[in-house]
């Protein structure tokens, strides 16, 4: 069985233009996780889909953050007018109902310049 | 708010010897805890989750959890130079008693000289 997978696995992008960024969990897992990773930090908590809808969404640091999950499966995390802080390691993560052990991703690597 | 705490290190202990990491946590109601390592460059694995007080053993690693002082610890006996990693914490908490979300320490990195 695969595992999660994300895409791209760089993305390269000049200040103020959009970026999507997408994560395809384990097949039939139900909870999805996004997370954002600076160089040398910890996880930063964005936001935890449980099929489509997201109960949590606190941990988005601005409203030019968003994501969507359609068809309880794929996400994408859309950077709207990006900063150069948005620069970071975007990991996904999925687990099979929520209240049990998160498979990560490889992630993606955003550099804005 | 709720906060995972850990030694950001290095931890340095020589091949073959005992390295035990720490982790504290302030939410009491926490359930479960998790330990994932991460190479560099790489996504965080997990290694061990542990749910109840007391250890937990895997191999040559072992959780400690005590709930009563919000400590949870992992130790890793005969540590190779392979183990040589950050090492995640993680704390879950949810919604309606589900503990999906989880809360990551900033991790604590080992370095096993040979």
């Amino acid at each position: 069985g695969a595992g999660v997978s994300q895409s791209p696995s760089n993305k390269v992008t000049e200040k103020g233009k959009d970026v999507e960024l997408r994560c395809d969990p384990i097949s039939g897992h139900t909870a999805l996780y996004w997370y954002r990773q600076s160089l040398g930090q910890g996880l930063e908590f964005l936001i935890y889909f449980q099929g489509n809808s997201a109960p949590d969404k606190s941990g988005l640091p601005s409203d030019r953050f968003s994501a969507e999950r359609t068809g309880g499966s794929v996400s994408t995390l859309t950077i709207q007018r990006t900063q150069q802080e948005d620069s970071a390691v975007y990991l996904c993560a999925s687990s099979p109902t929520g209240a049990e052990t998160q498979y990560f991703g490889p992630g993606t690597r955003l550099l804005v310049l | 708010q709720k906060e995972v705490e850990q030694n950001s290190g290095p931890l340095s202990v020589p091949e073959g010897a005992i390295a035990s990491l720490n982790c504290t946590y302030s939410d009491r109601g926490s359930q479960s805890f998790f330990w994932y390592r991460q190479y560099s460059g790489k996504s965080p694995e997990l290694i061990m989750f542990i749910y109840s007080n007391g250890d937990k053993e895997d191999g040559r690693f072992t959780a400690q959890l005590n709930k009563a002082s919000q400590y949870v610890s992992l130790l890793i006996r005969d540590s190779q130079p392979s183990d040589s990693a950050t090492y995640l914490c993680a704390v879950g908490w949810g919604y309606g008693g589900s503990q999906g979300n989880l809360i990551f320490g900033k991790g604590t990195k080992l370095s096993v000289k040979p």
